[in-house]
């Protein structure tokens, strides 16, 4: 099971851009990295799902890097509705236990 | 629109008592998730399932079962409620291999 590790808390003001990065360092070659967000007592939502290289929506990019040990979630100028827990897991094959971290804090001020 | 749903936002029960949490799940998932979430330790596994009549152990399953008779619903159950098992439970279903997790809005538990 790849572990991931982000740091656990980061503030930022409005209108800033926001990277996050998780490293995953035993990813395995099948795996996909996607990303969470989660408002307090609420269910985590899904944000973004990459495999490697870059990954954009409307909300938000995910980088990866070639070797794919890591991967960076990218807010672009964000608002404080964005406070709020990020979480990146892992994928792993079906039928497999699917691991959190403790995920990063994300306050953000105006 | 995607939906999994937990059956209890709030529960509150005493110590000893058997206590089920059910989640039901429309979108024909494979695989179904309990979590629990505690301040400052994140969403840790309590026991997955992968088929029908299947369950496999997360990282933190004793103290709870579970049971899967339907596709559709999975439900945790704790045997004989403890204190230290007041916390949130999140019930999370996903399709296939490597599809997004979705969560139900969790049961905040409270054993006295």
């Amino acid at each position: 099971l790849a572990k991931t590790t982000q740091p656990i808390s980061m503030d930022s003001y409005e209108g800033q851009e926001v990277n996050i990065t998780c490293s995953h360092n035993n990813i395995a070659t099948n795996d996909y990295i996607t990303w969470y967000q989660q408002f307090p007592s609420q269910g985590p939502r899904f944000i973004i799902q990459g495999y490697k290289t870059k990954v954009t929506n409307e909300v938000a990019s995910l980088f990866i890097p070639a070797d794919r040990k890591s991967s960076t979630l990218s807010l672009p100028r964000v608002s404080l509705s964005d406070t709020a827990v990020y979480y990146c897991l892992v994928g792993d094959q079906a039928g497999t236990a699917l691991i959190f971290g403790k995920g990063t804090t994300l306050s953000v001020s105006s | 629109d995607v939906k999994v749903t937990q059956s209890s936002r709030y529960l509150v029960k005493r110590t000893g008592e058997k206590v089920f949490l059910e989640c039901v799940q429309d979108m024909d998932h494979e695989n179904m998730f309990w979590y629990r979430q505690d301040p400052g330790l994140g969403l840790r596994l309590i026991y997955f399932s992968y088929d029908v009549k299947m369950k496999e152990k997360g990282d933190i399953p004793e103290g709870y079962s579970v049971s899967r008779e339907k596709k559709e619903r999975f439900s945790l159950i704790l045997e004989s409620a403890s204190t230290n098992q007041t916390s949130m439970y999140l019930c999370a279903g996903r399709g296939s291999y490597n599809s997004p997790l979705h969560f139900g809005n969790g049961t905040r538990l409270t054993v006295t």
